[in-house]
C-alpha cells in the first residue's frame, strides 16, 4: 500500500505570509495531484506533477515534484483568506491515494 | 455544464438500518468513483466503475458494502446493517475515462462532487 504522509496537519498564519506544505512517500509515484478542499465541498484539483524535478506555478502557488518522484510541495506566497482549506494530495491513476491533508487557515 | 450531484447532502439513520446514497455524474464521464473521507482524513477508496462494471472494488470495507451503475451513469452506493463507524462523508468523483493509458492526462482528472454526510446514531 502507497501511503502519503502531509506535514504539517494544520497551519495558521496571517494575510501577507508565506508557507510551504509537503507530501512525502516512501513508494515511487508515477504522477502526484495537490487538491483543495473547503468545507461541505468536494475537493478539486489544483495541479498534476508527473515528471521528477517538475516546477508548476498557479498563480501565487508553486507546485514542485521531487526528483525522485516520492515527495512534493506546494509554496504560496503572500497568502490571502481565500486561500483557506484543506490541502490534499493524492498519487496514482484510477484509484487515486490521499494523504490526510493540511488543514490551512489565513486569516485577515 | 452540470458538476457531479450527490443526493442526499445530508443523511442520518440508526444503527442497523439500511441506505441508498445517489452519485449523478457529469454526462459523458464513463469513470466513476467512490470515496469515502472520515473527520479529519484525507479520502479513503472504495470503488472505481468503468461503465458499468466494477473495476476496481478492493476498497470496500466489507460486504455490507455495495454500488452499482446499472446503466453506465448514475451510481448508487448501498450499506446494510449500518454501523456507527460507517458515519463519515461519502464522496463520488467522475473522469471523461478511466486511468489505464499509462499516463496522466485530462481523461484521468478527477471532479468530485459535494458529498453526502452519513451519520449513523
Amino acid at each position: 500500500t502507497q501511503l502519503l504522509e502531509q506535514s504539517p496537519q494544520f497551519l495558521s498564519i496571517q494575510e501577507g505570509e508565506n508557507l510551504t506544505v509537503y507530501c512525502n512517500s516512501s513508494s515511487v509515484f508515477s504522477s502526484l495531484q495537490w487538491y483543495r478542499q473547503e468545507p461541505g465541498e468536494g475537493p478539486v484539483l489544483l495541479v498534476t506533477v508527473v515528471t521528477g524535478g517538475e516546477v508548476k506555478k498557479l498563480k501565487r502557488l508553486t507546485f514542485q515534484f521531487g526528483d525522485a518522484r516520492k515527495d512534493s510541495s506546494l509554496h504560496i506566497t503572500a497568502a490571502q483568506p481565500g486561500d483557506t482549506g484543506l490541502y490534499l494530495c493524492a498519487g496514482g491513476y484510477s484509484t487515486l491515494t490521499f494523504g490526510k491533508g493540511t488543514m490551512l487557515l489565513v486569516s485577515p | 455544464g452540470a458538476g457531479v450531484s450527490q443526493t442526499p447532502s445530508n443523511k442520518v439513520t440508526e444503527k442497523g438500518k439500511y441506505v441508498e446514497l445517489r452519485c449523478d455524474p457529469i454526462s459523458g464521464h464513463t469513470a466513476l468513483y467512490w470515496y469515502r473521507q472520515s473527520l479529519g482524513q484525507g479520502p479513503e477508496f472504495l470503488i472505481y466503475f468503468q461503465g458499468t462494471g466494477a473495476a476496481d472494488d478492493s476498497g470496500l470495507p466489507n460486504d455490507r458494502f455495495f454500488a452499482v451503475r446499472p446503466e453506465g451513469s448514475v451510481s448508487t452506493l448501498k450499506i446494510q446493517r449500518t454501523e456507527r463507524g460507517d458515519s463519515a462523508v461519502y464522496l463520488c468523483a467522475s473522469s471523461p475515462g478511466g486511468g489505464t493509458s499509462g499516463g496522466f492526462g485530462r481523461k484521468e482528472t478527477q471532479y468530485f462532487g459535494p458529498g453526502t454526510r452519513l451519520l449513523v446514531l
